[in-house]
């Protein structure tokens, strides 16, 4: 699977949309680009995913570049409890689906 | 929406004993499901994707005897720990998937994992 690049960390004020970047150079045609994000101390929670159309749904919405080389993760209206790490992966249909994690984006929400 | 229950949350053992954990989908039934852990301020790191009713197939460098997987019905896996020592200590989570259909692989959907920790 391709593998992604996302900024260490981001602030965001309160009320206001957060837009998290992702480099995916490497994507092959048949995968998708997943987004997740983790809370301290609980699992990753799915958010979306797409393969080149953007996407939306109640949490978020999903912008991929034509090229499909980079995507971008719009939280339209952050809240503290946004406040996490966000991790985008890059997911084929081989490897029996499963999901390897970079480092993320550290995600902090300010009031 | 789809649900992944872990049991137990959290665990405390001795040092030499073994710690089941299991990891269930509750509305769903489940071909396959992964096993991941977490040390502190990294990101997940896969161990091993488990197949209903087959072997396991774990990560390079994930040792399958310390770390025996089950996967003996369709909404059930369990990782277990053997023989833990202080450096297992982690956080464990697992994660499922309805399976392919639809758009692509239908997402994973992930426990609220199992702290770990070995005295």
């Amino acid at each position: 699977d391709a593998k992604t690049t996302q900024p260490t960390s981001m602030d965001c004020a309160e009320g206001r949309a957060a837009n998290l970047p992702c480099n995916h150079s490497t994507i092959s045609g048949n995968e998708y680009v997943y987004w997740y994000r983790q809370i301290h101390s609980q699992g990753p929670q799915y958010i979306i995913h797409g393969l080149k159309n953007n996407e939306t749904n109640e949490m978020a919405s999903l912008i991929i570049t034509e090229d499909r080389k980079s995507s971008t993760l719009i939280l339209p209206h952050a809240t503290l409890r946004d406040t996490a790490v966000y991790y985008c992966i890059v997911r084929g249909l081989g490897n029996t689906g499963k999901l390897i994690f970079g480092q993320g984006t550290t995600l902090q929400v300010k009031p | 929406g789809a649900v992944v229950s872990q049991h137990p949350s959290w665990v405390i053992c001795k040092s030499g004993t073994s710690v089941k954990i299991e990891c269930r989908s509750l509305d769903f039934q489940a071909t396959t499901m992964f096993w991941y852990r977490q040390f502190p301020k990294q990101s997940l790191m896969l161990m091993a994707t488990s197949n209903e009713g087959s072997k396991a197939t774990y990560e390079q460098g994930v040792e399958k005897d310390k770390f025996l997987i089950n996967h003996a019905s369709l909404t059930l896996s369990t990782l277990t720990v053997t023989s833990a020592h202080p450096e297992d200590s982690s956080f464990y989570i697992c994660s499922a998937s309805r399976g392919s259909g639809g758009q692509g692989y239908s997402p994973l959907h992930f426990g609220n994992g199992t702290r770990l920790t070995v005295t």
